[in-house]
């Protein structure tokens, strides 16, 4: 089952453009990651936030975590082709070391 | 270092076929999980190893199962296929420093 939802479930932006993704999930977690996955090919890790941090940024990605509100937010500013991709939201919770993935967030740049 | 490596890349075989694919983590990473990614259901966490122990399981059938070396290196089986088992079947190794999994590429499987 999915603990993380991402919206919206597709998003289609310019070039040059800001992309906005978010994520809800329905218990506490110990840490929130998103993954970015090319048409088909494994996940690479984009950026780990844990539940004390509110803000973490890494290079033209911010990310937001709102514990109050049970919600994440990922941030891609200025936009490029090759940010065309899904992104995922995964949640770690209790003691596990295991991240549970959302559906992910379909984001197509058009140059 | 080198990333998380998957073999084979695809693979074809038909109903009732067993199946075994292969992952090798990073280098000093000792734990190695695998998903199974579809259209319909997403990612779904398979099984976790960790030293040669299977350390978490997810919610899937017997067909699937799976085992670790001492080398970390980890491999899984699915006996007696069946045409939903047709999927991407993702490794991921995980480092203790920082909590973050690295995924490998895939083994993109269909089963006729």
């Amino acid at each position: 089952s999915q603990q993380g939802e991402e919206d919206p479930q597709a998003l289609s932006i310019q070039e040059g453009e800001n992309a906005t993704m978010n994520c809800s999930y329905k218990t506490s977690i110990n840490n929130l990651q998103w993954y970015r996955q090319n048409s088909g090919r494994g996940l690479v890790h984009l950026i780990l936030i844990r539940s004390n941090e509110r803000e973490k940024h890494s290079g033209r990605l911010r990310v937001t975590l709102d514990t109050s509100k049970k919600s994440s937010s990922l941030l891609i500013t200025a936009s490029r082709a090759a940010d065309t991709a899904s992104y995922f939201c995964a949640t770690v919770s209790g003691g596990s070391y295991i991240p549970t993935f959302g559906r992910g967030t379909s984001l197509i740049v058009h140059p | 270092k080198a990333g998380v490596t998957q073999t084979p890349r695809y693979l074809i075989k038909t109903r009732g076929q067993q199946v075994t694919l292969s992952c090798s983590p990073i280098s000093g990473h000792r734990s190695v999980s695998w998903y199974q990614q579809t259209p319909g259901q997403g990612l779904q966490f398979l099984f976790e190893y960790f030293s040669e122990t299977q350390r978490n399981k997810g919610n899937f059938p017997g067909r699937f199962s799976g085992r670790q070396f001492s080398n970390s290196r980890s491999e899984m089986n699915v006996s007696t296929l069946e045409l939903g088992d047709s999927a991407l079947y993702l490794c991921a190794s995980r480092s203790s420093v920082t909590d973050t999994q690295y995924f490998g590429p895939g083994t993109r499987l269909t089963v006729l």
